[in-house]
């Protein structure tokens, strides 16, 4: 198993652009979730998605859109980039349920926006 | 929604020596407490986790404990080595039905010393 990918690993924007950050898991995790960390702050949960359909906010959504159409991948779009979206972003994948599991991270990716 | 507060920042110790890192919730429902390691540009990776039910947990050299009645719990690490200079988060879960987002400390940067 490949267990949770991202792509791209790096990338710059200019500031009004739009971009999709992938993630792929290969797990059959029902649940996914995207962070942002920044120095200092740890990671914030930006949305999340308890299974392919269904997706909802989390602490710092605004800027982001997601969707769910598979269980394999949960993409992050970003609209109009915002140098303060400068960040590192990590995917996070578990199987889900009532029972709290393990969460597993992609590599991230680091976006810096001029 | 869930705050978590994790102390030290920065922890300096020397290389044998025993560490340990603090965090405290706000959320009394939170009923699991994971630890994530992150090496310097990795993913960050689950080293040890608990569940409300359980009072300590030992893996070797690593163990948490937590009081719930407190609302804290603590990561202890025991005769380190360099390998385990790192930036150390402790989490817990975000509350809400089914989701398993977590709520992030800002983490703790420990450096052995030789």
């Amino acid at each position: 198993n490949a267990g949770v990918t991202q792509t791209p690993k790096f990338q710059v924007l200019k500031t009004g652009q739009s971009m999709t950050l992938q993630c792929a898991q290969d797990m059959n995790h029902e649940y996914m979730s995207w962070y942002r960390q920044d120095p200092g702050m740890g990671l914030r949960l930006i949305h999340y998605s308890v299974g392919a359909g269904i997706t909802d906010q989390g602490e710092v959504p605004n800027g982001y859109n997601v969707s769910r159409s598979t269980t394999e991948d949960f993409p992050l779009r970003l609209l109009s980039a915002a140098p303060s979206q400068t960040s590192v972003y990590f995917c996070a994948s578990s199987r889900g349920g009532a029972i709290k599991e393990t969460q597993y991270f992609g590599p991230g990716t680091r976006l810096l926006v001029l | 929604g869930e705050n978590v507060e994790q102390h030290p920042s920065t922890l300096s110790v020397q290389e044998g020596d025993s560490a340990v890192i603090k965090c405290t919730y706000s959320d009394s429902a939170s009923n699991y407490f994971p630890w994530y390691k992150q090496e310097l540009g990795k993913r960050p990776q689950l080293i040890i986790d608990i569940r409300s039910n359980v009072g300590e947990k030992k893996d070797q050299r690593i163990a948490v404990t937590l009081n719930k009645t407190a609302k804290h719990f603590s990561l202890h690490i025991t005769e380190t080595q360099p390998e385990d200079s790192a930036v150390y988060f402790c989490a817990a879960t975000f509350p809400g039905g089914g989701a398993d987002g977590l709520t992030f400390g800002k983490g703790t940067h420990l450096i052995i010393q030789p």
